[in-house]
C-alpha cells in the first residue's frame, strides 16, 4: 500500500520564478492538504482540496495556487517566489468518504529560493 | 482562528524515564487532537490521537490526556527509548480533523541512553 509521494525532492529557485509541486495521496484517499513548514517551526496550513476543488485556505497570499486532478493527486503553484518561501512543503491526505480523518503526510520537498 | 502553544520546546531523559508534553488551545470549536512525531528528513508521522469527548486514550507506552474546561491536553511517552528522539508536535483541528489542522511550534525530544 503506497504511502503519500511527493516530488520533487529538493528544489532551487530563484527569487521571482515560478514553482509547482506535486502529490499523490494514500491509495484510497480524496482529500489533498498542503503545508508550509519553516525550519524549526511547525506546519502550518497553507490549503486544502476535495473533489477538485479548493475547500478551506489558510493565511497565505494568492501567490499560492493549487489543484487537483480526477485522480487525487494534486499540485501546489507557487508564483513570484520570495526568500520568504524557502521551507519544507508537505502534502497530507485523508479520505472524507471513508471517514478516515487521519492525515497522512508525504516526506516533503524542501524548496530552497536564491 | 486557532492557537496551539507547546512546551517545552526542548526536552532530554534518560533512557527508561518518563517525558511529558504539554499544549494549549485558544479556540474552543477544537474537537480533534493529534500528535506527530518528525523525524529529521521526513514528513510528520501521526502517533496518536484523542476526540474532544475522551479524557484520556492510551496505547502502549504513549498516553494523551485532554482538558476541555482548561483547554490544555498532554502526550506523555512511559519507558523512553533513544528510537523515541525526534520532533513531536501537538495539533488541533475542528470538524473532527477533515479540515485545517492547527499545529504548535514542536518539542525536540532527546533520549539519553
Amino acid at each position: 500500500d503506497a504511502g503519500v509521494t511527493q516530488s520533487p525532492t529538493h528544489l532551487i529557485k530563484t527569487r521571482g520564478q515560478q514553482v509547482t509541486l506535486r502529490c499523490s495521496p494514500k491509495s484510497g484517499h480524496d482529500t489533498v492538504s498542503w503545508y508550509q513548514q519553516a525550519l524549526g517551526q511547525g506546519p502550518q496550513f497553507i490549503f486544502q482540496y476535495y473533489e477538485e476543488e479548493e475547500r478551506q485556505r489558510g493565511n497565505f497570499p494568492d501567490r499560492f495556487s493549487g489543484h487537483q486532478f480526477p485522480n487525487y493527486s494534486s499540485e501546489l503553484n507557487v508564483n513570484a517566489l520570495l526568500l520568504g518561501d524557502s521551507a519544507l512543503y508537505l502534502c497530507a491526505s485523508l479520505s472524507r468518504r471513508s471517514g478516515v480523518y487521519e492525515q497522512y503526510f508525504g516526506p516533503g520537498t524542501r524548496l530552497t529560493v536564491t | 482562528g486557532e492557537n496551539v502553544e507547546q512546551h517545552p520546546s526542548t526536552l532530554s531523559v534518560q533512557e527508561g524515564d518518563s517525558a511529558v508534553i504539554k499544549c494549549t488551545y485558544s479556540d474552543s470549536a477544537s474537537n480533534y487532537f493529534p500528535w506527530y512525531k518528525q523525524e529529521l528528513g521526513k514528513g510528520p508521522q501521526l502517533i496518536i490521537d484523542i476526540r474532544s469527548n475522551v479524557g484520556e486514550k492510551k496505547d502502549q507506552r504513549i498516553a494523551v490526556t485532554l482538558n476541555k474546561t482548561a483547554k490544555h491536553f498532554s502526550l506523555h511517552i512511559t519507558e523512553t527509548q533513544p528510537e523515541d528522539s525526534a520532533v513531536y508536535f501537538c495539533a488541533a483541528s475542528s470538524a473532527g480533523g477533515y479540515q485545517k489542522v492547527t499545529f504548535g511550534t514542536g518539542t525536540k525530544l532527546q533520549v539519553i541512553p
